[in-house]
């Protein structure tokens, strides 16, 4: 599968845990970015990169949270001391930036229980 | 911020029926709605899009359109079948202002054989 995929699948952490995501994008894709979706929810804009470059960080995105594109290719989201709150499905999207029609490609997303 | 509303948040329809979600957006700068499609577990996937100098789009039984002046645009799925229901979320993006897509807060479609 050459899509966007995402590790772990599922994490059920404790409260006050730190827990990180992973995402790989599309190789060719240099946009890559950060939503969460609640139940019966759409999913939030977190955040955004083009390349290695954090563009856009949402008002949602707490000092506990911190995401990473270190060479431009995978992305880390890391949430440091947990809150019950912060459950909550983590999905990861990639695109192309430049295009008119800006197609996003979502991974199937990293679901986050917290205890 | 863009805020995007759609309605209605659940929709039942006969199989072969029509369908029809609609959404509004907040800011007029957006130009670029796609529309999702989220199947029970599974990630959002694109169904059809349109862009802001465009009114209507087809693509075999699925539809948009889109009003600027109103700032409304709506889903319209014909001839419905039972593998159409799903989440079908909205969205509108600036594409010039990194693509980051604002969701609606979805419809939740069953098609009753």
């Amino acid at each position: 599968d050459t899509g966007v995929s995402q590790d772990p699948r599922h994490k059920i952490t404790k409260r006050g845990q730190n827990v990180t995501f992973r995402c790989d994008p599309i190789s060719e894709h240099n946009r890559l970015y950060w939503y969460r979706q609640t139940l019966g929810q759409g999913p939030e804009f977190l955040t955004y990169f083009q390349n290695e470059a954090q563009l856009e960080k949402s008002r949602l995105l707490s000092d506990r949270f911190s995401a990473e594109r270190p060479k431009g290719s995978f992305s880390t989201l890391e949430i440091q001391r947990t809150e019950q709150g912060d459950s909550a499905m983590y999905l990861c999207a990639s695109g192309v930036g430049g295009r008119v029609t800006g197609e996003l490609f979502f991974g199937e997303g990293s679901r986050l229980t917290v205890l | 911020g863009e805020n995007v509303e759609q309605h209605p948040s659940t929709l039942s329809v006969q199989e072969g029926d029509s369908a029809v979600i609609k959404c509004t957006y907040s800011d007029s700068a957006s130009n670029y709605f796609p529309w999702y499609k989220q199947e029970l577990g599974k990630r959002p996937q694109l169904i059809i899009d349109i862009r802001s100098n465009v009114g209507e789009k087809k693509d075999q039984r699925i539809a948009v359109t889109l009003n600027k002046t109103a700032k409304h645009f709506s889903l319209h799925i014909t001839e419905t079948q039972p593998e159409d229901s799903a989440v079908y979320f909205c969205a509108a993006s600036i594409q010039a202002a990194g693509n980051k897509l604002t969701f609606g807060g979805g419809t939740r479609v069953l098609v009753k054989p």
